[in-house]
This record gives structure tokens, sequence and C-alpha cells, in this order.
């Protein structure tokens, strides 16, 4: 079954606690993108990769990194985790960025 | 700069009445314009595309959206709502960068 896997599903940490969220897809996508969900902002890009070992700022890329080893992989590490961090997080890939993306089910992190 | 704006928080529907949900952009370029939905602790579903060509484009479950390029609209529409419909909905816009720009959100509730 084509899809993008997203672990863990929900985290409850604390602030300066290094952590990762991983992404999968097993589609052969070119392009992965990982985005942050808040009440009353809708979705805001945080970074994005157009392919193998090339990624680039989105909108709200402060705090977090990402890296691009693989084609299928694309993890969201966030150093040093702040509450201002507190969101639903998810990752999304697709064949080019005009094509439609396709969605993980998201991660709910809670900074505390 | 792109951007995309839904300026309803929400819209209610009864069901089997006709539903629009709205969507303006601003671009510098082509615009490249998707809708997507939401439903509960799911990730985002695409729905369809306009790309270029024929200005009503068709989607999925029943729904279609129509380009106007000079009031920089792509309003999302269906003929008959159903209770089923009740999600959150996306609209997104790119314009000759790599960066897609997702709407704050409309959330439909159709009532029986």
């Amino acid at each position: 079954e084509a899809q993008v896997t997203q672990n863990p599903r929900y985290l409850i940490t604390v602030t300066g606690k290094k952590l990762t969220v991983t992404c999968s897809q097993n589609m052969n996508h070119e392009y992965m993108s990982w985005y942050r969900q808040d009440p009353g902002l809708g979705l805001r890009q945080i970074y994005y990769s157009m392919n193998v070992e090339v990624t680039d700022k989105g909108d709200v890329p402060e705090g977090y990194k990402v890296s691009r080893k693989e084609k299928r992989n694309f993890p969201l590490i966030l150093e040093s985790p702040s509450p201002n961090q507190t969101s639903l997080y998810f990752c999304a890939s697709s064949l080019s960025l005009n094509q439609p993306q396709h969605f993980g089910d998201g991660t709910r992190l809670s900074i505390l | 700069a792109q951007s995309v704006a839904q300026p309803e928080d929400q819209v209610n529907v009864a069901e089997g009445n006709p539903l629009t949900v709205k969507c303006t952009y601003s671009v510098s370029g082509n615009p490249y314009l998707f809708w997507y939905v939401q439903y509960p602790n799911r990730g985002l579903q695409f729905l369809l595309k306009y790309i270029t060509g024929d200005n009503l484009v068709k989607g999925s479950y029943g729904f279609e959206a129509e380009f106007n390029k000079s009031q920089t609209s792509f309003h999302l529409k269906k003929p008959s709502a159903l209770v089923s419909d009740s999600a959150l909905y996306f609209c997104a816009v790119r314009d000759d960068t790599d960066k897609l720009i997702f709407g704050t959100g409309t959330r439909l509730q159709v009532f029986p």
C-alpha cells in the first residue's frame, strides 16, 4: 500500500531534550516536505527536499533540522525543543511539486 | 510573494444543498492550485488541482472547483452536500518557486 509513515504519532517531552520524528515513503517520490499545523494558522512549511541531499527552508525553519540521505526517508530533528514547537506535524511526499502530495497521519508533539 | 486566503473559518450547509468554500490567491507567475480535505486525526487528502486548461476542474467525491483568473479565485463547490463531507478543507497555491503555501482552512459542517 502506498503510504507516508510518521513516527511517533504522539510524543510528550521536555524543553531541551533532542528528538527526531521519522518520515518514510514507499512511492519513490522525489519531493518531500514537513509542515506544522496550528489552530488559525493552517499548515506552514518547515523544510522541503526536492531530491536526495537537497533540502531548503520553508516559511518556519527556525529550531528545526532535516536531512535527506535516502530518497525514502526525511527525518525532522528538533535539537533543543521549546514549548512554542508544540504542534501537529505532517510529513508529505509527491512525485513533483505539481503533483498531489501524500500526507502522513501526523505527529502530535507536546513540549513541556 | 505568493499567498492564499480562505476568508471563511466555517461554512454551514444543509444536506442536499449546494456548497461553496472560497479561496483567493496571489502569485507572481502562473498559479498552481490545489484543494485538500482533512478528516479528524488524519493527514490531508488530495481533492483536485488546477495547473492549466479548463477553468472548471473536477475532483474526488463529487467536488469541483472553478478557476477565475480575473478574480484570482479558486472556489471549491459541490452540487449536493452530504453529512460525510463535513471536514476541514485547505486551499494551496504555488507559483514558479518550489514552495507550496496553504490557506488557514475552512471547516465545513453539513447538517442533516
